[in-house]
C-alpha cells in the first residue's frame, strides 16, 4: 500500500464547476499534511496546509479526518487557471521529509 | 517565500559520466532535501543534506550514487553518479526553516531536467 493515495484523475471539468480531490495516507502518526499545486514543468509550490479544523481559503477547502486518515480538497467556482496537478503531501514526523501522493490531475474546460 | 536557484536548469548526459547540480537559496534555512521526479511520477524524497556531515539518506538511495554536499546554510550539491538512462528525471531541492519566511512551509527549487542518452 501506497503511504499516500490520491485518484490521479484526470479530472475534466467545465469552468464554474466545483471539484473535490481526495487522499487518503496510511500513517496515523503523521503530523502535518499539506495540498501543493505543480503546472506542468514547473516545481511543486504549496497550495494550503491542512488543520484539522479544517480551513478555507477563497475558493478552496481543505479538510482532515485524522481518524479515517482521509484529506480533501474542494475548489469552487473552478478558473481555467485553477488546471494542474494537485500533491496530497503529508509530513509522518514533523522531520521535513514530505510524502508525495502520486498527484491529481485537473483539467479546466471553457 | 525563498527564493531558490538551481544548476544546471537542464542537461542531456551520456551514460557513465557524473553530473553536479547546484542549489542556491538566498536566505539561511534550517533544512534542505533533494527529491526526484521520474516521468509522469510524483516526488521522491532522496536524501536530507546535512550542513557539516554527511547526507541522510532514504531507502533505495545510496551515498555512492548520489553523493551530496552541504558546505553551508545557503548551499547544497547533488551529483549523480555513473549515469543510466533510468536516472532521467527533474531533480529538485526544496528548503524549510528559516527565520523570514517560517518554519514550516517548504518551498522547492526550479529543478533540473536530466535526460541520460
Amino acid at each position: 500500500r501506497k503511504e499516500v493515495e490520491q485518484d490521479p484523475g484526470p479530472f475534466n471539468v467545465p469552468e464554474g464547476a466545483t471539484v473535490a480531490f481526495n487522499c487518503t495516507y496510511s500513517n496515523s502518526a503523521s503530523q502535518s499534511f499539506f495540498w501543493y499545486r505543480q503546472d506542468c514543468r514547473k516545481e511543486p509550490k504549496l497550495l494550503m496546509s491542512v488543520y484539522s479544523s479544517g480551513n478555507e481559503d477563497g475558493r478552496f477547502t481543505a479538510q482532515l479526518n485524522r481518524a479515517s486518515q482521509y484529506i480533501s480538497l474542494l475548489i469552487r467556482d473552478s478558473k481555467l487557471s485553477d488546471s494542474a496537478t494537485y500533491l496530497c503531501v503529508v509530513n509522518p514526523s514533523n522531520t521535513g521529509k514530505l510524502i508525495f501522493g502520486q498527484g491529481t490531475t485537473l483539467q479546466v474546460k471553457p | 517565500s525563498a527564493v531558490i536557484s538551481q544548476k544546471p536548469s537542464r542537461d542531456i548526459c551520456q551514460r557513465g559520466t557524473s553530473l553536479t547540480i547546484q542549489c542556491q537559496v538566498d536566505s539561511q534555512v534550517t533544512m534542505m532535501f533533494w527529491y526526484r521526479q521520474q516521468p509522469g511520477q510524483s516526488l521522491t524524497l532522496i536524501a536530507t543534506a546535512n550542513q557539516g556531515s554527511e547526507a541522510t539518506y532514504e531507502s533505495g538511495f545510496v551515498i555512492d550514487k548520489f553523493p551530496i554536499s552541504r558546505p553551508n546554510l545557503t548551499f547544497s550539491t547533488l551529483t549523480v553518479s555513473n549515469m543510466s538512462p533510468e536516472d532521467s528525471s527533474i531533480y529538485l531541492c526544496s528548503v524549510v526553516g528559516s527565520l523570514e519566511w517560517g518554519t514550516d512551509t517548504q518551498y522547492f527549487g526550479p529543478g533540473t531536467r536530466l535526460t541520460v542518452l
